[in-house]
């Protein structure tokens, strides 16, 4: 069955960089598309980006790029998601997500928690 | 971007319908088939409802619909149960290549 398993909670502090990972399975992972959102506390859901995984080309959101980087690995069928110069709104469940060649996102992983504290 | 236009709250009781609205532009939601609706209890990863305005994933009861009119998409819930309560976000592809979501409506079950 398809799953993404991602990496475990993580404290960070301000200015420091942040990286998630995504095990993919149950799935040809090359043919399919990976996107990344996060959500703030009791907020909403915020697209932060997408990587191709057959070539691993990238789209990310106007207001992160810069700070994010998509990469996956073939070899292991893993995706990482790094977010550079942590502040504090960056403190949010971030989740990978296949498209389901439809532009939607039909299999989540189980979220992962970063909070930033000093 | 800016985030897709949803009401904060819906209510129904059991067995009534409601629907939610996701009132975006020409720009998204207006311009593109690509619009979602996704379900999320407290503490878990959102699930897919609707893909394409309109297509159910398998194993979404079809007590789950999804329209398009102009610039708005809608999401109606019909023969509400307990279940059903939970918070509903829109999404939709843009003609920017990116995604964007609504911010959320929280359906209570009376």
């Amino acid at each position: 069955q398809v799953q993404l398993v991602q990496s475990g909670a993580e404290v960070k502090k301000p200015g420091a960089s942040v990286q998630i990972s995504c095990k993919a399975s149950g799935y040809s992972f090359s043919n399919y598309y990976v996107h990344w959102v996060r959500q703030a506390p009791g907020q909403g859901l915020e697209w932060m980006g997408r990587i191709k995984c057959n070539d691993g080309s990238t789209i990310y959101a106007k207001n992160l790029q810069g700070r994010v980087t998509l990469t996956r690995d073939t070899s292991t069928t893993t995706l990482h998601m790094e977010l550079n110069s942590l502040r504090s709104e960056d403190t949010a469940v971030y989740y990978c997500m296949r498209d389901n060649h439809a532009w939607s996102f039909d299999y989540w992983g189980q979220g992962t928690l970063v909070t930033l504290s000093s | 971007q800016s985030a897709l236009t949803q009401p904060p709250s819906a209510s129904g009781s059991p067995g009534q319908s409601v629907t939610i609205s996701c009132t975006g532009t020409s720009s998204d939601v207006g311009g593109s088939n690509h619009v979602s609706w996704y379900q999320q209890h407290p503490g878990k990863a959102p699930k897919l409802m609707i893909f394409e305005v309109s297509q159910r994933p398998s194993g979404v009861p079809d007590r789950f619909s999804g329209s398009k009119s102009g610039n708005t998409a809608s999401l109606t819930v019909s023969g509400l149960q307990a279940d059903d309560e939970a918070e509903y976000y829109c999404s939709s592809y843009t003609d920017r290549n990116t995604w964007v979501f609504g911010g959320g409506t929280e359906l209570t079950v009376l």
